[in-house]
């Protein structure tokens, strides 16, 4: 079965820590994304990687970078953590064929508490 | 402003009391409509992907249709497990790299 693994489901973080979110997927795909879950705002789409070494914005990028160093790992990095960063998760990956978009898998997501 | 509207935000059933979800979009050059399922702390589990007006598709209770404008999920005879929030999302024509639109979700309760 294929899998996109988050490294912790929950994680508590003090404000203005580094944070690092760790995905990994086994299904090869070529696209991999970042997004955050909150109440009433739904999925917003943080940043988003087509390619190793290559990155493009989402929705919400202030305060997050990226890093795809191989094509199976991506990772999210909270450059100095605030309150106003604690939220879900939620890594997806998919597969790129053509104009075809298959839709994504998604991981079991981390819940960041930032306090 | 909102591509991808869900209706209603919340709807409570009786078990075996059936009834439809509703995903709108506002935007053209749909290429895909994708519906996931998403327990309570978990990640979004994928359900159906629909192409082109007048498509359908089954699993178990659940039926995903689609038109130019909209796609319901109906839900025939429900059970408590399928208590769950049901997201639509939207790829679109001219989208960057295979990034899905989503609504905010339907949150569906069914009690026994």
């Amino acid at each position: 079965d294929v899998k996109v693994t988050q490294s912790s489901r929950y994680l508590v973080k003090r404000t203005g820590e580094k944070v690092f979110l760790e995905c990994v997927q086994d299904m090869d795909h070529e696209n991999m994304f970042w997004y955050r879950q909150d109440p009433g705002l739904g999925l917003r789409l943080i940043y988003f990687s087509y390619d190793v070494k290559m990155k493009e914005k989402g929705d919400i990028p202030e305060g997050y970078s990226v890093s795809r160093e191989k094509k199976e790992r991506f990772s999210l990095i909270l450059e100095s953590a605030s309150t106003n960063q604690t939220s879900m998760y939620l890594c997806a990956s998919s597969f790129r064929s053509g104009n075809i978009n298959y839709g994504y898998t998604f991981g079991s997501g981390t819940r960041l508490t930032v306090v | 402003e909102d591509q991808v509207t869900q209706s209603p935000e919340a709807l409570r059933l009786q078990e075996g009391e059936s009834s439809s979800l509703n995903c709108s979009y506002t935007v053209s050059g749909l290429r895909g409509l994708f519906w996931y399922r998403q327990d309570p702390g978990k990640g979004p589990e994928f359900l159906f992907t629909l192409y082109s007006a007048g498509e359908e598709k089954e699993k178990e209770r659940l039926k995903a249709t689609l038109t130019k404008k909209e796609s319901f999920l109906h839900i025939t005879a429900p059970k408590p497990e399928d208590s769950a929030t049901y997201l639509c999302a939207v790829y679109l024509s001219g989208g960057s790299n295979y990034k899905l639109t989503f609504g905010k979700g339907t949150l569906l309760t069914v009690n026994p």
